[in-house]
């Protein structure tokens, strides 16, 4: 089993939409918990941070529920722009006890006129 | 520039040839973390270096891959006898913390995308 697991996708929607991606980890022990946004031949780059609270940043909400131990993100208001993939990423200590970060498959969004 | 930087961008080798790609990390960032990204897939742990210390190797896919970071900054990722398998994209990311210290965010180069024919 994946560390971290992801529906690859594509989710296809239209502009104004909303829609959600889901993400599981397996590492019960793991303590931070990330969105990173993904383009077409491009490098990740942080999205936002996950809180057991769960937090907002403008049309995007994330939260996380550590007894399910899954993670997900909400999109509202769906623009042309947000057409990427979504990369869930979890904090895995190592062997040497550092932190890694583990990476899902991603989950690609293409958003249409 | 302010940000991590690779080079080469695009590289396309010999089956057997031997390669070299190169990482500049964000000048002061402590970790240092190379990953390999099939197409399709999500960026997967390779290595990490904490300063010029490899302290974590695990990922590495076979003793023809070895990475150095001499002097605490620039890496290089160096792949021997380069096999068909090997065609991927190779991410360089750097962070702040060190070891023990939670991962926040890393910020990670445009990568070298690598083709061996």
């Amino acid at each position: 089993r994946k560390e971290v697991e992801q529906d690859p996708g594509p989710f296809n929607v239209p502009e104004g939409a909303t829609v959600a991606f889901n993400c599981t980890y397996s590492n019960s022990a793991s303590q931070s918990f990330f969105w990173y946004r993904q383009d077409c031949r491009k490098e990740p780059k942080l999205l936002m941070s996950v809180y057991s609270s769960g937090n907002e940043d403008g049309r995007f909400t994330a939260q996380l529920n550590r007894a399910s131990q899954y993670i997900s993100l909400l999109i509202r208001d769906s623009k042309l722009s947000d057409s990427a993939t979504y990369l869930c990423v979890v904090n895995a200590e190592s062997k040497t006890g550092f932190q890694k970060l583990v990476f899902g498959t991603g989950t690609r969004l293409l958003v249409s006129p | 520039g302010a940000g991590v930087s690779q080079s080469p961008r695009y590289k396309v080798a010999k089956r057997g040839q031997d390669v070299a790609l190169r990482c500049d990390p964000i000048s002061g960032h402590v970790s240092l973390f190379w990953y390999q990204q099939a197409l399709g897939q999500g960026p997967e742990f390779l290595t990490y270096f904490q300063n010029e210390a490899q302290l974590d190797k695990s990922g590495l896919p076979s003793d023809r891959f070895f990475a150095e970071r001499p002097e605490g900054s620039v890496s290089t990722l160096k792949i021997q006898r380069t096999q068909q398998e090997d065609s991927a994209v190779y991410l360089c990311a750097s962070s702040q913390p060190g070891q023990g210290v939670v991962v926040t965010e890393a910020f990670f180069g445009q990568g070298t995308r690598l083709t061996v024919v």
